[in-house]
């Protein structure tokens, strides 16, 4: 089955600068690329997704860039704020399923 | 559409006790999914339903879990006995198969304590 790990675990920036979470899948038939946001106490919510005909997207400050040939893809928060602290996850998606696989998270802390 | 609608949202219980978690899906969607969420293991794909029929439900523990979807709009997760290494926030997500891009929305989970 899929894999997805995701790095780092923890990051912390200066409010203003740019925050980057990687991640790698396992299985070549994913396709579809989702982002979640989870914040203290919340339930996850999407804020981005790319597919895999796609290397990069972008919405207001948040871009994701995605790589087939070497199996990853990043987010990218720029001029980061107090309110983008929060728990992020990657998923990926197989072509052949509608399951999600999720990677561990990244805790992501604005410092003001 | 209210989203995901999950019950309750916080449920206490004693070692051994049965516990029932409720979801209903939003409208129009035709696949539900029951995730468990600790600090250990993140993000956990317990059971997953197309069309009301179970498809994958490889990521339940063990046989002390179970879930049925009567229904299109309505799922229940079920703990006998439960155990405290069972406490976690359990969320039920709702998409549209076929719609390939299609992110899950969650519900707001429910967060179980077994003591």
């Amino acid at each position: 089955g899929e894999n997805v790990e995701q790095h780092p675990s923890t990051l912390s920036v200066q409010e203003g600068d740019s925050a980057v979470i990687k991640c790698t899948y396992s299985d070549s038939a994913s396709n579809y690329f989702p982002w979640y946001k989870q914040e203290l106490g919340k339930r996850p919510q999407l804020i981005i997704d790319i597919r895999s005909n796609v290397g990069e997207k972008k919405d207001q400050r948040i871009a994701v860039t995605l790589n087939k040939t070497a199996k990853h893809f990043s987010l990218h928060i720029t001029e980061t704020q107090p309110e983008d602290s929060a728990v992020y996850f990657c998923a990926a998606s197989p072509f052949t399923g509608n399951q999600f696989y999720f990677g561990t998270g990244t805790s992501l802390t604005v410092i003001p | 559409d209210a989203g995901v609608i999950q019950s309750p949202r916080h449920e206490v219980t004693e070692m051994g006790q049965e516990v029932t978690l409720r979801c209903k899906p939003i409208s129009g969607h035709n696949s539900l999914f029951w995730y468990r969420q600790t600090m250990m293991r993140g993000l956990e794909l317990l059971i997953y339903f197309n069309n009301n029929v179970p498809i994958d439900d490889s990521g339940m523990p063990e046989d002390r879990f179970s879930a049925k979807m009567p229904n299109a709009s309505f799922s229940t997760l079920k703990i006998q006995p439960s155990e405290p290494r069972d406490s976690a926030v359990y969320f039920c997500a709702s998409n549209l198969q076929g719609a390939q891009g299609y992110g899950y929305t969650f519900g707001s989970g429910t967060r179980l304590t077994v003591v």
